[in-house]
């Protein structure tokens, strides 16, 4: 298994730009995640999602959209990049049982110049 | 406001025992996790408490006060691949994760 896999690694984006980041897990799992980690601050959730076609807001939603049309995917779309979203984005996935372990993916760091 | 609170760094030496404390207040609580995040690394998955008490994991283990609103991680016999960042994390009402900054852990010879 690969687990949890996103793309790009790195991305450097200018001001009004708009990107999609990519995010697969082959775990099958239910429960997906998005969050961005800013130097020195906690992880926030952007968006998640509790199976296909079904998504909703986290803590920090503005400026980003979602979809969910399989189980495996869940991308990220940033549609009029701002400096204020540099930051590195971790998608995760879990089964949403009691414990709910998140197995999280590698990370996008993202650069809005 | 939803508030974890966690030291930003700390020090130990190779072969101690070093406590890493956590402490909560949240709109509600559905268990507490901690996570281990190497430095350019995904966070990966080290403990759950749900229940008030000392939960084992080898050379780890998590307390969890509810009434307190406050855990601690512990860790035995360190070893320098233990040097890392160690987040703290609660589930709320909403059963979403409300993450600490992370407590950076530096692990002397």
């Amino acid at each position: 298994n690969a687990g949890v896999t996103q793309t790009p690694k790195f991305r450097i984006l200018k001001i009004g730009q708009s990107m999609t980041l990519q995010c697969t897990q082959d775990m099958n799992h239910n429960y997906m995640y998005w969050y961005r980690q800013d130097p020195g601050m906690g992880l926030k959730l952007i968006y998640y999602s509790v199976g296909a076609g079904i998504t909703d807001k986290g803590e920090v939603p503005n400026g980003y959209n979602v979809s969910r049309s399989t189980t495996e995917d869940f991308p990220l779309r940033l549609e009029l990049a701002a400096p204020s979203q540099t930051s590195v984005y971790f998608c995760a996935s879990s089964y949403g049982t009691e414990a709910d372990e998140q197995f999280f993916g590698p990370g996008t760091r993202l650069t809005v110049l | 406001g939803q508030n974890i609170d966690q030291p930003t760094e700390m020090t130990a030496t190779e072969g101690a025992i070093v406590q890493i404390n956590c402490t909560y207040q949240t709109s509600g609580f559905n268990g507490l996790f901690w996570y281990q995040q190497h430095a350019g690394e995904a966070p990966t998955f080290l403990s759950y408490n749900v229940l008030d008490g000392l939960e084992e994991k080898g050379r780890f283990s998590s307390f969890l006060s509810r009434s307190k609103g406050y855990s601690y991680l512990l860790l035995k016999e360190l070893q320098m691949k233990d040097s890392a960042s160690y987040l703290c994390a609660v589930r709320d009402t909403n059963y979403q994760l409300i993450w600490g900054a992370g407590t950076k852990l530096i692990i002397k010879p």
